[in-house]
């Protein structure tokens, strides 16, 4: 079965660069989440969006935006890229509803130079 | 504060053997409850996904039970194998904020020979 798809796998970029992060759902679902999880710790609520429109707004950085477009892929724009912005970012994605899983992606680890 | 604990942090058993993960959890109003389980540098996968009204939900070998009253969860795994080895996650959503789940800390399983 297809499952969420996010690329780049690895990125590597320095200090005040930028990175966008890509998440391609799984087919039909219109529900995507990002977060971001430190070494060792647990993932952190970035952002959410619902049919193309944000829907919830967690600890996201004033630095980095989000959308989702018309194919419900997601995109993560990361400027004026950080030390402490080094971590793996997951997108999941569900088919809407508050008791629905996630289905999480493998995710992007960003290392900051 | 919604806050979720798990216990043990860390366990080590022989294949073969039975083992139960714990979880508690204050979360407020809840929604629901989720077991993932995360291999090492992968995405979480959903195990179970339980609701006020649901007590115990099976996987194969692994069994949640949800307690809403005391606000605890069990994660029991059955007959376990060589590749069970890897982070057991609860994650619990409070109505209303079907995007903000409440991570706990995780339980690190290794199975061994």
């Amino acid at each position: 079965a297809a499952g969420v798809i996010q690329s780049p796998r690895h990125l590597i970029k320095e200090k005040r660069e930028t990175a966008t992060l890509k998440c391609y759902p799984i087919p039909r679902h219109d529900t995507v989440y990002w977060y971001q999880q430190g070494p060792g710790q647990d993932p952190q609520f970035l952002i959410s969006f619902y049919e193309k429109m944000q829907s919830d707004k967690g600890s996201i950085p004033d630095r980095f935006s989000a959308q989702q477009f018309s194919d419900y892929h997601s995109e993560l724009n990361m400027s004026s890229l950080e030390l402490g912005d080094s971590a793996l970012y997951f997108c999941a994605s569900s088919l809407g509803g508050k008791s629905q899983p996630q289905h999480f992606g493998d995710g992007t680890r960003l290392s900051i130079l | 504060k919604n806050q979720v604990e798990q216990s043990p942090q860390s366990l080590i058993i022989l294949e073969g053997k039975n083992c139960t993960l714990q979880c508690n959890y204050t979360v407020s109003p809840f929604s629901n409850l989720r077991w993932y389980k995360q291999d090492t540098g992968r995405g979480p996968v959903s195990l179970t996904i339980m609701t006020f009204s649901e007590n115990t939900k099976s996987n194969g070998r692994y069994t949640a039970t949800l307690d809403a009253d005391t606000k605890q969860s069990s994660l029991h795994i059955t007959a376990s194998q060589l590749s069970d080895s890897a982070s057991y996650i609860c994650v619990v959503s409070a109505t209303g904020t079907a995007s903000k789940l409440t991570f706990g800390t995780g339980t690190r399983l290794q199975v061994t020979l």
